[in-house]
């Protein structure tokens, strides 16, 4: 049984472009939560979803980020127009049930925004 | 006021000590606490989870939670260079709700 799955794993953006971060999460895994970890900072909540509806999306910026986890395939993270300060790491993580707490992660997805 | 205060160190021991991390927390409401285990360029991996109030014990670890004084503590036993990595403490009110994660202590165990 595979992990929960990011990829990429490394994403290059030019200031102004868009980034697109996926996650598989693991079989029969219906839950998915997205966190940021900034430089000097700990892991931060973004968005929790299920399939095809967003249940919180009280930690992602107002403009430029959005969230699906559509019925079929992975969930995406899409960040428009990076700006510098969008440089992280993005962390997945999803589990069986509504518990954050049971939830795996993955090995994220680091984001440099030049 | 930050939810989950945390040290980031870095601490330094040597291989075989015991090893202390603690955090307080802000919030009475917290019910789920636990502990993570991140090394350098990968995931949060989950070490401990502990509901409410007490010790959990799982190899040569233990997971302390004292909700009188909002503080949760973990300790390594017989700490191995293996151990070195960054380890997060994390709250969560209860049920499904967003995880709210510490800062992270960064720890080294020299050999």
């Amino acid at each position: 049984n595979a992990g929960v799955m990011q990829n990429p794993r490394h994403l290059v953006r030019r200031r102004g472009q868009e980034a697109r971060l996926r996650c598989s999460p693991m079989k029969g895994h219906s839950h998915v939560y997205w966190y940021r970890q900034l430089p000097e900072e700990g892991l931060k909540f973004m968005v929790y979803l299920q399939k095809e509806n967003i249940i919180d999306e009280s930690g992602m910026p107002k403009e430029r980020f959005s969230a699906e986890f559509p019925k079929e395939g992975p969930s995406i993270l899409r960040i428009q127009q990076v700006v510098r300060g969008d440089s992280a790491a993005y962390f997945c993580a999803s589990s069986p049930r509504e518990r954050g707490s049971e939830a795996f992660f993955g090995q994220g997805t680091r984001l440099t925004v030049v | 006021q930050k939810e989950v205060e945390q040290d980031p160190g870095p601490l330094s021991v040597p291989e075989g000590a015991i090893v202390s991390l603690n955090c307080t927390y802000s919030n009475s409401a917290f019910q789920y606490f636990m502990w993570y285990r991140q090394y350098s360029r990968k995931g949060p991996e989950l070490l401990m989870y502990t509901y409410s109030s007490g010790n959990k014990e799982d190899g040569r670890f233990t997971a302390q939670v004292d909700k009188s004084s909002k503080y949760i503590s973990l300790f390594i036993r017989d700490s191995q260079p293996s151990d070195s990595a960054t380890y997060l403490c994390a709250v969560i009110p209860g049920g499904y709700q967003k995880v709210t994660f510490g800062i992270g202590t960064k720890l080294q165990v020299i050999p």
